[in-house]
């Protein structure tokens, strides 16, 4: 079954850029059914969707974030990733990167998450 | 974009009762594309349940989702012990997709 893993600095300071990348195991990243989205929760709130990247390279983000966000895949890796530029401490988070049905776009499987703290 | 406000925030129950969660959106979701996620401290989002009323793989059938247009239910007919979590109503009628705030399902 298909298990996706995030990766990346867990400390960013203010201003700069945050750069994740969530791997993903026991399927293709290639497959022609799914999107692959990045999700955050900042402590003890709720959810945001970040934005989505399909195996072509195309993009779809939260224009709450489209300025600042860069979602980019590499097929011969299996792997996907997310840059957010001018951090501040709002973009403080768990940071979840899930597999996003083509037709039904909601989220399974999750990766475990990983927490990004903006802080200088 | 399409705000959905859950209700209540926090649900104090006992196992074995029943547990009805509100999912109410500010505009009208396109072909009942919602979709309900169980998380537990400390972990990811789960999938209960999609399209409104459907079942995940592998969720137990004491979760039933129901409701339609702005209003949608989530239903655990009687709470097991693993039951007690946050759970998370999603649209993914209208982009941006949008989650709730949440409800806690607290041992009472």
């Amino acid at each position: 079954q298909v298990q996706l893993q995030e990766s990346g600095p867990g400390l960013v300071k203010p201003s700069q850029t945050l750069s994740l990348t969530c791997s993903v195991s026991g399927g293709s990243i290639s497959s022609a059914n799914y999107y692959w989205s990045w999700i955050r929760q900042p402590a003890g709130k709720g959810l945001e969707w970040i934005g989505r990247i399909y195996t072509s390279g195309s993009t779809n983000y939260n224009p709450s974030l489209k300025s600042r966000v860069t979602i980019s895949v590499d097929t011969s890796k299996n792997q996907f990733s997310l840059t957010l530029s001018s951090v501040t401490a709002a973009d403080t988070a768990v940071y979840y990167c899930a597999r996003e049905g083509l037709t039904l776009n909601c989220f399974d499987p999750w990766g475990q998450g990983t927490l990004v703290t903006v802080s200088s | 974009e399409i705000v959905l406000t859950q209700s209540p925030g926090t649900l104090s129950l006992s196992p074995g009762e029943r547990g009805t969660l509100s999912c109410r959106a500010s505009q009208s979701v396109s072909s009942n594309y919602l979709a309900w996620y169980q998380q537990k401290p400390g972990q990811a989002p789960r999938l209960l349940i999609y399209g409104a009323s459907s079942r995940a793989t592998g969720i137990p059938d004491r979760f039933s989702g129901s409701g339609s247009g702005t209003d949608f239910t989530l239903t655990i007919s009687r709470l097991e012990p693993e039951d007690f979590a946050v759970y998370y109503c999603q649209q993914y009628g209208s982009s941006p997709w949008t989650f709730g705030q949440g409800t806690k399902v607290e041992i009472k």
